[in-house]
């Protein structure tokens, strides 16, 4: 789904450095969402928004910071990256709570 | 918070035959229970939903089935084909206040023997 589209779609990074993620789409969906996957422990929630002045942590936000700098854009920071934040990142929207959640392509991420 | 338990991890099954996956979640409040298929290396990918004011939802070979007082919902495929080999995700909404996002079980993997 070419509408949510994520940047980079691979990074290797070393423990310590700081890393953004983003997010974009072209759906005009208000809410967006970052989660994480891990093989055997399915999709977590990070961090979601509702709308550019509203951001809310989800289940594991520890060790993350998100930023809001459009409607359709929704960015991903590791401040200092450990080795257990090894994850595949998936970025989401959706037109409302109940509503599908479009998923972007994923970034593969590596700390080492 | 939510916790959704989902069940098999691995499932293989003729083609042809019916492949059957369930979930369980812990918040009644919950009103929302969507499925995903995830191909491997790609995004996951709504196939159905449904809703805490129905039973059930069919689509084609694809149904879902939702029992509110047991808190538990499941997917159902009949007629499986190779082309249904994935990993199925099951979710539900968080609940509470203006809370959002999904709660996913840890996913089955479903293999379609030829």
């Amino acid at each position: 789904d070419a509408d949510v589209t994520q940047t980079p779609r691979n990074r290797i990074t070393k423990t310590g450095k700081r890393i953004m993620l983003e997010c974009s789409q072209t759906k005009g969906h208000d809410r967006m969402y970052w989660y994480r996957q891990d093989p055997g422990l399915g999709l977590r929630l990070i961090y979601y928004s509702f709308d550019v002045k509203d951001i809310n942590k989800g289940e594991i936000s520890d060790g993350y910071s998100v930023s809001r700098q459009a409607q359709a854009k929704f960015s991903l920071s590791l401040e200092s990256a450990i080795p257990n934040q090894t994850a595949l990142y998936f970025c989401a929207t959706s037109g409302g709570r109940g509503r599908e959640q479009y998923f972007g392509p994923g970034t593969r991420l590596t700390v080492t | 918070g939510e916790n959704v338990e989902q069940h098999p991890s691995t499932l293989s099954v003729q083609e042809g035959d019916s492949a059957v996956i369930k979930c369980t979640y812990s918040d009644s409040a919950s009103n929302y229970f969507p499925w995903y298929k995830q191909e491997l290396g790609k995004r996951p990918q709504l196939i159905i939903d449904i809703r805490s004011n129905v039973g059930e939802k069919k689509d084609q070979r694809i149904a879902v089935t939702l029992n509110k007082t047991a808190k538990h919902f499941s997917l159902h495929i009949t007629e499986t084909q190779p082309e249904d080999s994935a990993v199925y995700f099951c979710a539900a909404t968080l609940s509470g206040g203006g809370a959002d996002g999904l709660t996913f079980g840890k996913g089955t993997h479903l293999i379609i023997q030829p």
